[in-house]
């Protein structure tokens, strides 16, 4: 079974400052992994993805995240936040196995003060 | 390529009554997904359909059902509604048979019961 957990409901961050969102997996064989951004009253959108390959993973908007498989984690990084970064963001897990449904956390949303 | 289409985007419906949600998803895509979103209890999914067929299933109750037809476009069911009903409800498209899972989200409908 997999699972995730996003440590904190809420983050907030001044202009300009680096935004650090975190993203704890659970799951029993390598997991493929995703970061989606929701805006007010918007579907989700996907931001970045790992899957093979290269840990450090480049998405839109000059987000990033890295593939820690001994700490299972894929934090969500970015250097310098902007206001219109200010949205819900969901990371998600899939194992690669037969139900082919990825599992979402509570997702964290990010507050940028002027 | 068109994304995921919903409809309606916005519904209004009385305790009691029953709704039907519609999601067109993108071209080629064979499995549709459905999610309800609500702050209280965040992204919950309630279950896929994949060749007009349901393969999986949330927790929900049966009061919650779907259906797809033949060209992939789906619907979903909420009879007796509950003032609890009141929620973000999304649809996800994706090819369906990809093990990295990754999907493609619709804008939402917005159900408030009154």
């Amino acid at each position: 079974a997999q699972s995730v957990t996003q440590l904190g409901s809420h983050v907030s961050v001044s202009e300009g400052a680096l935004v650090l969102l975190r993203c704890n997996y659970s799951s029993s064989v390598p997991p493929y992994l995703f970061w989606y951004v929701q805006y007010p009253n918007q579907g989700l959108q996907l931001l970045l993805k790992y899957t093979t390959g290269a840990t450090l993973v480049k998405g839109i908007n000059g987000f990033e995240a890295e593939f820690k498989k001994s700490e299972t984690s894929f934090h969500l990084t970015k250097p310098s936040a902007h206001m219109s970064d200010a949205a819900e963001y969901f990371c998600a897990v899939s194992d690669g196995g037969g139900s082919y449904i990825p599992t979402f956390g509570r997702g964290t949303s990010l507050i940028v003060h002027p | 390529k068109a994304g995921v289409t919903q409809t309606p985007r916005y519904l209004i419906k009385t305790r009691g009554q029953q709704v039907t949600l519609s999601c067109s998803p993108i071209s080629g895509h064979r499995s549709v997904s459905w999610y309800q979103q609500t702050p209280g209890q965040g992204l919950q999914f309630l279950f896929e359909y994949f060749s007009e067929t349901q393969r999986n299933k949330g927790n929900f109750p049966g009061r919650f059902s779907g259906r797809q037809f033949s060209n992939s476009r789906s619907e979903m069911n909420v009879s007796t509604l509950e003032l609890g009903d009141s929620a973000l409800y999304l649809c996800a498209s994706s090819y369906g048979q990809d093990p990295i899972g990754e999907q493609y989200f619709g804008p939402g409908t917005r159900l408030t019961v009154t």
